[in-house]
Parts: C-alpha cells; sequence; structure tokens
C-alpha cells in the first residue's frame, strides 16, 4: 500500500524562477492538499484540490498555483521565486478531506 | 482567524521523564484536533480527538481534549531517546484544512 510519494526530494533553483513539485497521493484517497513549512515553524496551508478544482486556499499569493489531474495527483507551482520560498513542502493526501496521510516532503531552497 | 498555540517552545528532558505538552486553539467550525510528530520531514500520525474528556492512548503516549476551555495536552511517559522529535498539534475546521501550531521540540536526553 503505498503512501504518499513526493518528488523531487530536494531542489535549489535561484530567485525568479519558476519551479513545479509533484504529489501521488495514498491509494484510496481522492484529496490533495498542499502546505508551506519554514524552517522552526508548523506547517502553512497552501490550498487543497478535490475533483481536479481547488477547493479552498491559504493565505498565499498568486505566485503558488496548483493543479489536480484524473488520478488525483497534484502538482504544485510557484512562479517568481523569492528567497523567502525556501521552505519544505509537503503534500498531504485524504479521502474526501478525512484522514490526512503525509509525504516526505520537498525541500526548495532558493539562491 | 484560525489560532493553534503550543507550549513549551522546546523541552530537554532525560530518559524515564514524564513530559507534557500544551496545544490551545481558537478555530471556527473545529472537528478535530490531531497530533503529529516530526523527526525528519514527513509528519507522522499519533491521534485524533473530537470529544472532550476522552483520553487516547497508544503505548506510553496518551492525549486528552477540552473543548470547553479550547486546549489538548499530550504526555508522554517513560521518554525515549527515540521520542525526540518535534510534535505538532493541528486542527481540522471541517475537513477543507488543518491549521497547524508552531510545534514543540523535545529532545531526550540518555
Amino acid at each position: 500500500d503505498a503512501g504518499v510519494t513526493q518528488s523531487p526530494t530536494h531542489l535549489i533553483k535561484t530567485r525568479g524562477q519558476q519551479v513545479t513539485l509533484r504529489c501521488s497521493p495514498k491509494s484510496g484517497h481522492d484529496t490533495v492538499s498542499w502546505y508551506q513549512q519554514a524552517l522552526g515553524q508548523g506547517p502553512q496551508f497552501i490550498f487543497q484540490y478535490y475533483e481536479e478544482e481547488e477547493r479552498q486556499r491559504g493565505n498565499f499569493p498568486d505566485r503558488f498555483s496548483g493543479h489536480q489531474f484524473p488520478n488525483y495527483s497534484s502538482e504544485l507551482n510557484v512562479n517568481a521565486l523569492l528567497l523567502g520560498d525556501s521552505a519544505l513542502y509537503l503534500c498531504a493526501s485524504s479521502l474526501q478531506g478525512a484522514g490526512y496521510t503525509f509525504g516526505s516532503g520537498t525541500r526548495l531552497t532558493v539562491v | 482567524e484560525d489560532k493553534v498555540v503550543q507550549s513549551p517552545l522546546s523541552l530537554v528532558v532525560h530518559e524515564g521523564d514524564t513530559v507534557t505538552l500544551n496545544c490551545s486553539y481558537e478555530v471556527t467550525n473545529f472537528r478535530s484536533l490531531l497530533w503529529y510528530k516530526q523527526e525528519k520531514k514527513a509528519p507522522t500520525f499519533l491521534f485524533m480527538l473530537t470529544s472532550s474528556g476522552i483520553e487516547k492512548k497508544s503505548g506510553r503516549l496518551s492525549s486528552i481534549l477540552d473543548k470547553k476551555e479550547l486546549f489538548s495536552i499530550l504526555n508522554i511517559t517513560a521518554t525515549q531517546t527515540g521520542d525526540s522529535a518535534v510534535y505538532l498539534c493541528a486542527v481540522d475546521n471541517a475537513g477543507n484544512m488543518l491549521t497547524f501550531g508552531g510545534g514543540t521540540r523535545l529532545m531526550v536526553k540518555p
């Protein structure tokens, strides 16, 4: 039973570049949520996707966008990267928003 | 705005000690409160609490929720070095998002 898979595990980008992070949910899950965790802080909600639509969004600028595919996998895109975007990006999958399982995250470093 | 506050920020204890971690919250549409352990990257699920006064237990860990006073505690008895981690408290506001506290960093020394 595969858990939540995220790729890549680590990434280094330059300011102003764009990045795409990927998430495959746990088998049987249909909802994907993305969180940003800065060093030494708790995760912060970015957005949630269900039925290929953004269902709810946290307090993040439009530079953060996402997508969910028919197989429930998801992408997080960040444009015009800033130094402050450096963080661990966590994906959590669930079945209709209940029972969250987290992936191991993507560590993004912006230089 | 939903808010979750954890205390203490960090804690250093010796093996065998008992620790109590605190979590207070203010959220709309409360559905449940969850505790996670984060050692390296992926937060791993510990407990989900929905009802006041009912203690959840798993081995040396236990947790309880007080919905009147809006807080929860996580207890760890007979701590071991493997308990060293960041412990995260989160509140589920009717299923669409989790609001996390800043975490408590626990270090258990041999």
